[in-house]
C-alpha cells in the first residue's frame, strides 16, 4: 500500500495570505489527524477528522481549519498567515482513530515558511 | 508542567552502547506511543503500548501504568539510530496525541 502523502512538500507565503495543505491517507484509513511542529512548541495536535467529521480539535485559533472528503483525503487551511505559522505540518492516518489505540502513520510533512 | 516529559533532551553515545530514553506522563492514557523522527522530518511510529513490554529488533519499549512512566531502550546502538525520539500519549476517544519534547540521540563510531 502506498504511504501517507502530503502536498505540497514546501511552501513559501507572505503574511496575510492563506494556504491550503493536502493529505492523502493510506487506502482504507478513515481517520486523519493534523499536527504542527515548530522549534519552540514542538509537536502539537491541530485536529482530527473521521468520516468527514471533525472529531477533535487542538488549541489553535479559528484561522486554522480543515475538512475531509468522502475518499478520506483531507485538507487544512490557514487564513491570514502570521510569521509564527511557519512550521512543519504533518498529517497522520489510522484505520479507525480509536482513542490513540492505533498506530498512526505519518506523512512526510509540508514545510511552510511565512515571510 | 508539561503533560508528557522526556529525558534526557540530548544524548550522545558510542556505537554499541545500550541507550535508555525515559518518558513520564501526568494524564490518563489509552496508549503510549514512541516515535522516531529523522533529520528530513518524517516520523515513523516505533511502538504503541498500553501495558508491559514490546520488542522489535534492537528496540525495546516498556511501560509502568501505575508509575506513569515508559522507557525506550536501544541495544547495541548504531549510527543509523541517530534521530529524535518522541513519546506521545494517546488519550480520550479520538486520535489526539500529546507529545513530549523529544530526545535527540547521536550515535558516533
Amino acid at each position: 500500500k502506498a504511504g501517507v502523502t502530503q502536498t505540497p512538500r514546501y511552501l513559501i507565503k507572505t503574511r496575510g495570505q492563506q494556504v491550503t495543505l493536502s493529505c492523502s491517507p493510506i487506502s482504507g484509513h478513515r481517520s486523519v489527524s493534523w499536527y504542527q511542529q515548530t522549534p519552540g512548541q514542538g509537536l502539537q495536535f491541530l485536529f482530527e477528522y473521521f468520516s468527514e467529521t471533525q472529531r477533535n480539535k487542538g488549541n489553535f485559533p479559528g484561522r486554522f481549519s480543515g475538512r475531509q472528503f468522502s475518499n478520506s483525503r483531507s485538507e487544512m487551511n490557514v487564513s491570514t498567515l502570521e510569521l509564527g505559522d511557519s512550521a512543519l505540518y504533518l498529517c497522520a492516518s489510522s484505520p479507525m482513530g480509536t482513542g490513540g489505540l492505533e498506530t498512526q502513520y505519518f506523512g512526510p510533512g509540508t514545510r511552510l515558511l511565512v515571510l | 508542567k508539561n503533560e508528557v516529559e522526556q529525558s534526557p533532551q540530548n544524548l550522545t553515545a558510542q556505537e554499541g552502547e545500550f541507550i535508555t530514553i525515559n518518558c513520564s506522563y501526568s494524564v490518563g492514557i489509552s496508549a503510549l506511543h514512541w516515535l522516531q523522527q529523522h533529520p528530513g522530518g518524517g516520523i515513523v511510529s516505533l511502538f504503541m503500548l498500553s501495558s508491559g513490554k514490546k520488542k522489535h529488533g534492537r528496540l525495546i519499549a516498556t511501560i509502568n501504568i501505575q508509575e506513569k512512566h515508559s522507557s525506550l531502550h536501544i541495544t547495541a546502538s548504531h549510527p543509523r539510530d541517530s534521530a529524535v525520539y518522541i513519546c506521545a500519549a494517546g488519550t480520550g476517544t479520538a486520535s489526539k496525541l500529546t507529545f513530549g519534547t523529544g530526545t535527540r540521540l547521536q550515535v558516533t563510531l
